[in-house]
Order: structure tokens, then C-alpha cells, then sequence
């Protein structure tokens, strides 16, 4: 079974349009995250969310919009993309959301997506 | 600014040899983990430490933190071609919500 699920995998689109990228976790954690991934390979926090409620929200342009609808689930839409939002995105879980907690992360296989 | 930096950024060993790498930080932590990621793929958790422990080991994998220094390590013994992934750290702060991750290290194992 497939404990962090993510799709699309590849996603290509021109800039200007709105895509959403979906995650599933099967974990029954309570927080999840989304990161960025660039061509450095280096990962960046994006968005958390716990029980549904956001609870990091880092520099991130608000064309990005997470959604949780319920606690295994968090959606990422990015309005009017650009050429910069080029990258990976991993959505992640983790049992909760304390960093001092010894919380194992627990990663999705990652949306590749381009922006043309 | 980042808090984990790694060292080095990328490391080409034969198989069967050890591999060595090094993650620094720049703040007090609660604990630190390393991932592992391979290519195309999620990151896979391989281990954590805590600020109270100095060493800790998982079958090939030792892992030392020195907090004095801020810095950890991780090694690798008798590598293997299988092993050729990215490693990274990240460090967990108490208080805080997120972890660090650091810039990677990009091992090869050669057959």
C-alpha cells in the first residue's frame, strides 16, 4: 500500500494556466507538508497543515493555494504559473506537527512539473 | 538563511569502500535526521538523532552529532552500487513547526 500518494506525476503546461497537484496519505497522520524542489536539488517548506489547519505558510507567492478537506488530504493549486514554478513538488507526513518531536517525514514520489 | 549545509556536495566512491558526509547547522536543535533520496524519487527517512545522543547507529549507517560544533555525520560502511542516491539532513527545532533540510550530498558508488 502506497503510505504518501501524489498525482500527477508529470505535469506540462504553459504559463498562465491553474493546476492543481493532489496528495493522499494513508498513514493516519495528523500533518502534512508540501515542498519545493529545485533544479539544485535543494527542498524548501512550502505550506503545512495540521488536523486540516494551516500552520506554516512560508514566503511563498499567494498564486499558491493549499487545501486540506479532510486530514488525508492536501491539495496544492497554483494559479497563472510561471516559468519559475518549474520544479518537484513532494508532499510529505508526519505524525504531528512539532519539529522537537522526533517526527519521522514521510514523502510522496514527487509531481514534476513544467512550465513551458 | 539555510540551516543545514552538507559537505560535500557530491562524493564518487568505489563499492566497498566507506562513504563520509557532513551536514552543519547554524541554531540549537532538538534533533536531526537524515533522508535519503534517489533519483526520481520521494525522500526516504533513514534515521534520527537526538540533541542528547552522540552517536547512534542503523545497520550500515552511523550517524554522530556533535552539538558543540553544530554539525552531524553520517557514514555509510561497505558501500554499495545500490547506496547512489542524494543524501540529506534535516534538523528539527524546538518550538517550531518545520524541518531544515540541507543542500545534499550526491553520492555515486561505482561497481
Amino acid at each position: 500500500d502506497t503510505a504518501v500518494s501524489q498525482t500527477p506525476k508529470y505535469l506540462v503546461t504553459q504559463m498562465g494556466n491553474d493546476k492543481s497537484i493532489k496528495c493522499e496519505q494513508n498513514l493516519g497522520h495528523d500533518t502534512m507538508y508540501w515542498y519545493k524542489q529545485d533544479s539544485k536539488k535543494f527542498l524548501k517548506i512550502m505550506f503545512s497543515y495540521n488536523n486540516k489547519e494551516l500552520i506554516i505558510n512560508e514566503t511563498v507567492p499567494n498564486r499558491f493555494s493549499p487545501k486540506s478537506p479532510d486530514k488525508a488530504h492536501l491539495n496544492l493549486h497554483i494559479n497563472s504559473l510561471e516559468l519559475g514554478d518549474s520544479a518537484v513538488y513532494f508532499c510529505a507526513s508526519s505524525q504531528d506537527q512539532l519539529a522537537s518531536r522526533y517526527n519521522e517525514q514521510f514523502f510522496g514520489p514527487g509531481t514534476r512539473l513544467t512550465v513551458l | 538563511s539555510q540551516q543545514g549545509e552538507e559537505d560535500p556536495q557530491a562524493l564518487s566512491i568505489q563499492e566497498g569502500e566507506n562513504a563520509t558526509m557532513n551536514c552543519s547547522y547554524k541554531t540549537s536543535i532538538n534533533n536531526l535526521q537524515w533522508y535519503r533520496q534517489n533519483s526520481g524519487r520521494g525522500l526516504v527517512h533513514l534515521i534520527l538523532i537526538r540533541s542528547n545522543e552522540r552517536e547512534k547507529h542503523s545497520g550500515r549507517l552511523r550517524v554522530t552529532l556533535d552539538t558543540s560544533k553544530k554539525s552531524s555525520s553520517l557514514l555509510i560502511t561497505a558501500s554499495r552500487a545500490a547506496d547512489t542516491a542524494s543524501y540529506f539532513c534535516a534538523t528539527g527545532t524546538s518550538g517550531t513547526y518545520k524541518y531544515i533540510f540541507g543542500t545534499g550530498t550526491r553520492l555515486k558508488v561505482l561497481a
